[in-house]
């Protein structure tokens, strides 16, 4: 039974660069969720889809971010420029139910900008 | 907004002892509260949860309370193993919002 992946593992970029982090989440479920992680600020939400639609993307950092569901299967965000400070582990996670309910994380992408 | 506390930061018990995490939360309206542990280069896994109207939840060696009134909650792990070392994370959540503790990281010496 997959969990939730995610790809790339890795990714390095320079500063300005357009950066594509992807994720296919636990098939059934309906929630997806992206997370950003830093030692700073921990885990923090950026954005939340349910049944493919955006509810929540009142993390979004800035306009430079962005998130596209086009399937259930499916799910991107998006940095462009990239930054510096953008530099952390982006996780994807899923879930079956609109509340409450158990969010199963992926391996996570780590984001190393330069 | 919900603000999760979370301590200690830091853990270290000898094989075999109890660990046991804390958390309090600010929000009233919170109902679910799961745990996360998450190894080294690894996404958070979920371990256990409990909801609003259970006070205590046991799965094998670990356990969780919750204290709505106080509202505070707790992870409780006996008999630790090397195998527990890890970070540990607390959440709370109304709706599908969840607000994460700043983690602990327990080391289980053998």
């Amino acid at each position: 039974d997959a969990g939730v992946i995610q790809s790339p593992r890795h990714e390095v970029t320079e500063m300005g660069q357009e950066v594509t982090l992807r994720c296919k989440p636990i098939s059934g479920h309906n929630s997806l969720f992206w997370y950003r992680q830093t030692m700073m600020r921990g885990l923090e939400l950026l954005i939340y889809f349910n049944n493919n639609v955006p509810i929540d993307d009142s993390g979004m950092p800035e306009d430079r971010f962005s998130a596209k569901m086009p399937n259930a299967s499916f799910s991107t965000l998006k940095i462009q420029p990239s930054e510096p400070r953008d530099s952390a582990v982006y996780f994807c996670a899923s879930s079956l139910a609109l509340r409450g309910g158990e969010q199963y994380f992926g391996p996570g992408t780590r984001l190393t900008v330069t | 907004g919900e603000n999760v506390e979370q301590h200690p930061s830091t853990l270290s018990v000898q094989e075999g002892d109890s660990a046991v995490i804390k958390c309090t939360y600010s929000d009233s309206a919170s109902n679910y509260f799961p745990w996360y542990k998450q190894e080294l280069g690894k996404g958070p896994q979920l371990i256990i949860d409990i909801r609003s109207n259970v006070g205590e939840k046991k799965d094998q060696r670990i356990a969780v309370t919750l204290n709505k009134t106080a509202k505070h909650f707790s992870l409780h792990i006996t008999e630790t193993q090397p195998e527990d070392s890890a970070v540990y994370f607390c959440a709370a959540a109304n709706d599908y919002k969840l607000s994460f503790g700043a983690g602990t990281t327990v080391t289980v010496r053998a």
